[in-house]
């Protein structure tokens, strides 16, 4: 099976960057997505495509890949930013996957 | 407005089944993949299922293969998820979500998902 590894958790000051990381074998030949979810909704995707933005996501939200590790980073983070991030990709053996989620803390 | 509205969820026994809808509207229904996730109360979300717009293509979690069916009504723009033999561990919150890309030819959900429903608990209990 295809994993994807998160840290747990992150913490960031307001005002600053937020870097969350995922990792997986081979994952800058798949394609990366980023989700947002706070306690009580539904997930909303925050980056597709490695780096793409969906409509009436803030610019603060930016995606990178490097080789195998896939990161988040929220510039200027904001007390509303406070809420789990989870990575997910495709791979052809196991079709779709999630990372195991990461908290992140505005402190 | 773009919008899923789950419906179906509920308590059901061990060994029991459940049909979960997801209607759909506010886009072509039937140019896009679609896709069944889960979450377990105080987990991480889970994906069970995909299916492709019209072009075919559908996947199965492993956990899911062979007690779950993935189905779709493009007149209806309705998303289904047949759940047979439910196990305790099937217990969460399933969401039905549109892949962001239109589909075209044999799907593939690649992209990632931009538009998710609110939800229906499923509780497996006796």
């Amino acid at each position: 099976s295809y994993d994807l590894t998160q840290p747990p958790s992150v913490s960031v000051s307001p005002g600053q960057t937020a870097t969350v990381t995922c990792s997986g074998d081979g994952l800058g030949d798949k394609y990366t997505c980023w989700y947002q979810q706070k306690p009580g909704q539904s997930p909303v995707l925050v980056i597709y495509q490695d780096y793409k933005r969906p409509s009436g996501i803030p610019e603060r939200f930016s995606g990178s890949i490097s080789g195998n590790t896939a990161t988040l980073t929220i510039s200027g983070t904001q007390a509303i930013d406070e809420a789990d991030y989870y990575c997910q990709a495709w791979d052809s053996s196991t079709a779709v996957v999630f990372g195991g989620g990461t908290k992140v803390t505005v402190l | 407005e773009v919008q899923l509205v789950e419906s179906g969820g509920g308590l059901v026994q061990p060994g029991g089944s459940l049909r979960l809808s997801c209607a759909a509207s506010g886009f072509p229904f039937s140019a896009y993949g679609m896709t069944w996730v889960r979450q377990a109360p105080g987990k991480g979300l889970q994906w069970v299922s995909s299916t492709g717009g019209s072009g075919g293509g559908t996947y199965y979690a492993a956990s899911v293969m062979g007690r779950f069916t993935i189905s779709r009504d493009n007149l209806k723009n309705t998303l289904y998820l047949e759940m047979n033999s439910l196990r305790a561990e099937d217990t969460a919150i399933y969401y039905c979500a549109k892949d962001v890309r239109r589909s075209t030819g044999y799907y593939q959900p690649r992209s990632g998902f931009d538009i998710w429903g609110q939800g229906t608990m499923v509780a497996v209990s006796s």
